[in-house]
Parts: C-alpha cells; structure tokens; sequence
C-alpha cells in the first residue's frame, strides 16, 4: 500500500512566482491536511479538505495561499506571487475513513514532503 | 502560553538507558495524542497515539496521558543510536478524522552509543 505521495520533492521559485504543490493521500484515506514547517520552527496547520470540500483554512496565510481537493487527482496547495518568506517544507498528510462513512481515530500519516525554496 | 509545550532539549542519553520526553497542553478540550518522529529532513512519522489516560506501550515505546494533569509523556525503553530524532508531540480536539493537529516545536534526542 503506497503511502502519501507528494511532488515535486524539491521546487525552487524566484520571487513572484507560483508554487504549485501536490498531494495523493493513502489509498482508502479520504481526509487531506497541510502542514508547513518553517526554518528551525514547528509544524504548523495550514488546511483541511475533503473531495471537493474545503472544512478547515484557519492556517492559512490570508492571501496568495489557496487549496483544493478535487473529485478526481491530487489535492493542490498553491501559492501565487512567492515571497522569500514562503521557503519551508510543505507537509501533506492523509487520514482514514472507514468504511460505512463511519470516521477513524485521527491518526495522520505524513507525505515526504515538498521543500519550496524561494530565490 | 503556547498551545503545546515540550521539554526543552537537546536530551542526550547513552545507548541502553531510557529516554523520557515530557509535553503538556493547554486545551483541557483535547481528545487525543500524538508522538511523531522525524529525522533531520525528513517528514514526521507517527509512533504512538492515545486517547484514554493511563499507559500505552508499544514494544520499546510507552506512551502515558493524565488529563487531569494536562500532561503527556513518551518513553523509549533500551534507546539505541537509530532513536536519535526530533520527537515531536502532537494534539487534537477531536478524537475522529477531521481533527487538525497542534504541534510542539519537539525535542532532540542523542542517543549515544
């Protein structure tokens, strides 16, 4: 069973450009989640989404960020008009659903990553 | 006050000993409990999780929770040089998928052969 898969693993954008991050949760998994770690900080919530369903943005930077989780592919994170300060690891993350729509405990498992470094 | 707070390290320990790494919350709302750990560039990799208070163990590793106390714990039991890592406590309000988790900024971990 393949884990979360993230791509690219390394990006490198100059200032002004647009990051596009992508996320394929586990298999069965139908909760996504982005997390960003900063330079020597903490993981820090971003977002939550379901197919389709933005439930949960209160992580996210007001402006530039965006995110979605369509029907069919990948969830996105994108980011318009990088700035320096937007060099971090992006972690996505998936989390179970059972069967019957019944909800999981919430353990999260955690993609390799994207690290986004801003020129 | 931060949301969740983990014992300042760098904690170092000889190969054998046990490694005791401390977190407490602040939200007395909080269901359920996470310890990551992740290597140096690597993404975090969940070891443990809890729910009821008490003990948990996983062979090397035993998570404990006292809510009342708004405390929880992890100890690595026989620590080997491989367990070197950032340890990383984990919280959540809810205890079903859906729950976003709030971080502690972890604990490095040198385990010294």
């Amino acid at each position: 069973n393949a884990g979360v898969m993230q791509n690219p693993r390394h990006l490198v954008r100059r200032r002004g450009q647009e990051a596009r991050l992508r996320c394929s949760p586990m298999k069965g998994h139908s909760h996504v989640y982005w997390y960003r770690q900063l330079p020597e900080e903490g993981l820090k919530f971003m977002v939550y989404l379901q197919k389709e369903n933005i439930i949960d943005e209160s992580g996210m930077p007001k402006e530039r960020f965006s995110a979605e989780f369509p029907k069919e592919g990948p969830s996105i994170l994108r980011i318009q008009q990088v700035v320096r300060g937007d060099s971090a690891a992006y972690f996505c993350a998936s989390s179970p659903r059972l069967a019957g729509g019944r909800s999981s405990y919430n353990e999260q498992f955690f993609g390799p990553g994207t690290r986004l470094t801003v020129l | 006050q931060k949301e969740v707070e983990q014992n300042s390290g760098p904690l170092s320990v000889p190969e054998g000993a046990i490694a005791s790494l401390n977190c407490t919350y602040s939200d007395r709302g909080s269901q359920s409990f996470f310890w990551y750990r992740q290597y140096s560039g690597k993404s975090p990799e969940l070891i443990m999780f809890i729910y009821s208070n008490g003990d948990k163990e996983d062979g090397r590793f035993t998570a404990q929770l006292n809510k009342a106390s708004q405390y929880v714990s992890l100890l690595i039991r026989d620590s080997q040089p491989s367990d070197s890592a950032t340890y990383l406590c984990a919280v959540t309000q809810g205890w079903t998928s859906g729950s976003r988790l709030t971080f502690g900024e972890g604990t490095q971990l040198t385990v010294n052969p």
